[in-house]
């Protein structure tokens, strides 16, 4: 199946900074990105839809000046999280998908972020 | 209303048995994508299996069908000869119309799946 990367894995900061998370399709060219976050014991909740070249499209509820996704090539998607703060902490996971089959949407495997 | 529901929190098990965990979709699009994915305590996303709904047949991958019952709109995940790595929460996801993108999810609220030797 298509691979999906993400990093960090793991990623500890201290409030106020900001962190940026990559996602790479690696065998794939993929049109369209998704961010999720996840809570503990719950289900994954779609952030953004990120299109190669054109500006990502939040969730209802998302803050974009808070949460910078850039979709710059078909392989690449970044997530910044702009002076983050301890309610940012959480499990943070990138899904791609392309001209794939049934249109799969294939996951990195997640980056968890714990800011101090 | 939800549009995935998966009605069991939590599912056992024995080791080397087979288990159907639940999932009941709800859509007016005549085209959408059903898809099950597992995700171990690892947290990574694992794709299994995946069915259209103009699919005559049900989808199969190795240990995994899916018994899809378009009428019923269910799409229930059967797991057979479970290993022990199995062990893991078991989303459904439906990929219709509806929303702003035409690839987008929607994720069930999961089941945890537990094997026991």
């Amino acid at each position: 199946g298509a691979v999906v990367s993400q990093h960090p894995s793991r990623v500890i900061c201290k409030s106020g900074t900001s962190v940026k998370i990559e996602c790479r399709s690696l065998d794939f060219q993929a049109t369209t990105m998704f961010w999720y976050r996840q809570f503990p014991k719950k289900s994954l909740m779609l952030m953004a839809t990120s299109n190669e070249g054109s500006k990502a499209t939040y969730e209802q509820g998302v803050e974009k000046d808070k949460f910078l996704i850039n979709h710059a090539s078909l392989t690449l998607s970044t997530l910044t999280v702009t002076s983050a703060h301890p309610e940012d902490s959480s499990f943070y996971i990138c899904s791609a998908t392309g001209q794939v089959p049934g249109e799969t949407q294939y996951f990195g495997p997640g980056t968890r972020l714990l800011v101090l | 209303a939800q549009k995935i529901t998966q009605t069991q929190p939590g599912m056992f098990v024995q080791e080397k048995e087979a288990v159907t965990l639940d999932c009941t979709y709800d859509t007016s699009d005549p085209s959408y994508g059903l898809f099950w994915y597992k995700q171990p305590s690892s947290g990574e996303m694992i794709f299994l299996i995946y069915q259209g709904s103009y699919d005559q047949q049900n989808a199969t991958e190795g240990r995994y069908s899916l018994n899809f019952q378009k009428a019923r709109k269910s799409a229930n995940l059967v797991i057979s000869a479970s290993q022990l790595g199995d062990s893991a929460m078991y989303f459904c996801a439906m990929r219709d119309s509806s929303g702003a993108g035409s690839y987008q999810l929607t994720f069930g609220k999961g089941t945890k799946l537990s094997v026991i030797p």
